[in-house]
């Protein structure tokens, strides 16, 4: 069975500064999707990021990133230039063959000023 | 842009009660979600719902549990009798193309169920 680990319950990050995310997971499948879901407070989860596994290169959007190493079967998110806005919970996410997405325990993320 | 809405955004219910949790999903979706998540676990998956029926469910969505379309908007989550363990928050989600790999699922801002 997939799973997904997000091995950072919290992080901080000075606004306008680099930080990066981590998420790995486990499968033995070779074709699948993984995300990067953003909650803000009392807010819905929007769609950061997505990444086919099929793909070598790196999905970017604006200033999210991200850095999929297949074989180490890992996914982390970075986010350049840090805004206040970016302060949110952060999901990652296992996507193959089924229907139901597999979800990390999420990385609370604050932009400080 | 169209969003996922949810109905209440925070549920109280005694032991043994009967809830529903409602969901507006994006006008011209398809499929339909719900997830939970436990304070301080995981996002899990329940159910999904296409064409009026169950297409997928896990080992926690028992028969306690129930979806419904009962018309063109709304998409329910019915939990017959509650149980302390059933507090959570509730997600649902949606997304208008076949539910094969890849598939973008837009979520609501979840209900808090809590259960006394």
């Amino acid at each position: 069975a997939q799973t997904v680990t997000q091995s950072q319950p919290e992080m901080s990050v000075q606004e306008a500064e680099t930080v990066t995310l981590s998420c790995t997971y486990d499968t033995s499948e070779n074709n699948y999707y993984l995300f990067w879901y953003k909650q803000p407070p009392s807010r819905q989860m929007i769609l950061v990021i997505r990444q086919e596994a099929y793909k070598q290169q790196n999905a970017t959007e604006n200033r999210f990133s991200v850095n999929f190493q297949k074989a180490a079967k890992s996914f982390s998110l970075k986010i350049s230039d840090s805004q206040l806005g970016d302060t949110a919970m952060y999901f990652c996410a296992f996507h193959r063959g089924t229907y139901k997405y597999i979800f990390g325990t999420g990385t609370r993320l604050k932009v400080l000023a | 842009e169209p969003e996922v809405t949810q109905t209440p955004s925070h549920q109280v219910t005694q032991m043994g009660q009967e809830v529903i949790l409602r969901c507006v999903p994006i006008s011209n979706h398809l499929y339909f979600y719900w997830y939970r998540q436990i304070l301080g676990q995981k996002v899990e998956f329940l159910v999904s719902f296409y064409n009026n029926e169950i297409s997928e469910k896990s080992e926690i969505f028992d028969d306690q549990f129930s979806v419904e379309r009962p018309d063109g908007s709304n998409f329910t989550l019915k939990i017959r009798s509650t149980k302390l363990e059933d507090s959570a928050m509730y997600f649902c989600a949606s997304s208008g193309i076949a539910g094969g790999p890849g598939n973008i699922q837009y979520f609501g801002a979840g209900t808090r169920l809590s259960v006394l």
